[in-house]
């Protein structure tokens, strides 16, 4: 069965520090990624999406980015964070383009101080 | 931008009464899926409408989607404590590309 994994759970990073959050998934090959953040309160906003290694689509223009080093591995990345970078983080999976399902992470709370 | 608009933002009922969800997306939609998000979890997929007019059923919740397929609903009849959370749209617009809707807060009351 498929499974995913993602990590740390908890982050308290301060201003300015770099920041990396990984996400892997098991069972599946070729899968499609995605990094959602979601603010206190908030809807699901899309990072990034990727379709395939090195392929990433970026949605929003911040100071985040993202990498795909692995077939099932997905990076967010931060040189230096903000205090609005603050948020529940979600890496999700789905598969094919018309199986649209998507599958979440446990997600990472992420507050900067 | 966010392409997938839902109301209310928030839904306070007593247990007992009906709570129904509404996306509106200003394009069409190729499919829409709908999602719940317990307090402090993540989002868990309920279901998937992909045809005009569709509507399907699980026990108390019905899914609609609109015959222009850009819009649906999610109504659940005589909510129950355990149906809290936030509920999300999900509409596939083109290739890919996938946003949420705002969500729904549900609150029950005992």
């Amino acid at each position: 069965s498929q499974t995913i994994h993602q990590w740390p759970a908890t982050l308290v990073q301060p201003v300015g520090s770099p920041l990396s959050l990984e996400c892997t998934v098991e069972g599946t090959s070729n899968p499609n990624l995605y990094w959602y953040r979601q603010a206190a309160g908030r809807g699901l906003q899309l990072l990034f999406y990727s379709v395939g290694i090195g392929q990433i689509s970026s949605e929003v223009p911040q100071n985040l980015s993202a990498s795909r080093p692995q077939d099932r591995q997905f990076i967010l990345s931060s040189k230096k964070l903000l205090l609005s970078d603050s948020g529940f983080y979600l890496c999700a999976w789905s598969v094919g383009q018309t199986n649209t399902e998507a599958f979440f992470g446990q997600g990472t709370r992420l507050t900067v101080v | 931008g966010q392409q997938v608009m839902q109301i209310p933002q928030y839904q306070h009922v007593q247990e007992g009464e009906d709570f129904t969800t509404y996306c509106n997306s200003s394009t069409t939609l190729s499919n829409i899926q709908w999602y719940k998000q317990r307090p402090g979890g993540h989002p868990v997929f309920l279901i998937q409408l992909v045809k005009s007019g569709e509507v399907k059923k699980q026990k108390r919740l019905t899914f609609q989607f609109g015959e222009a397929k850009k819009n649906s609903s999610l109504h659940i009849t005589a909510t129950q404590t355990t149906d809290v959370g936030t509920y999300f749209c999900r509409g596939r617009a083109n290739f890919n590309k996938f946003y949420f809707g705002s969500g729904t807060k549900l609150n029950v009351k005992p």
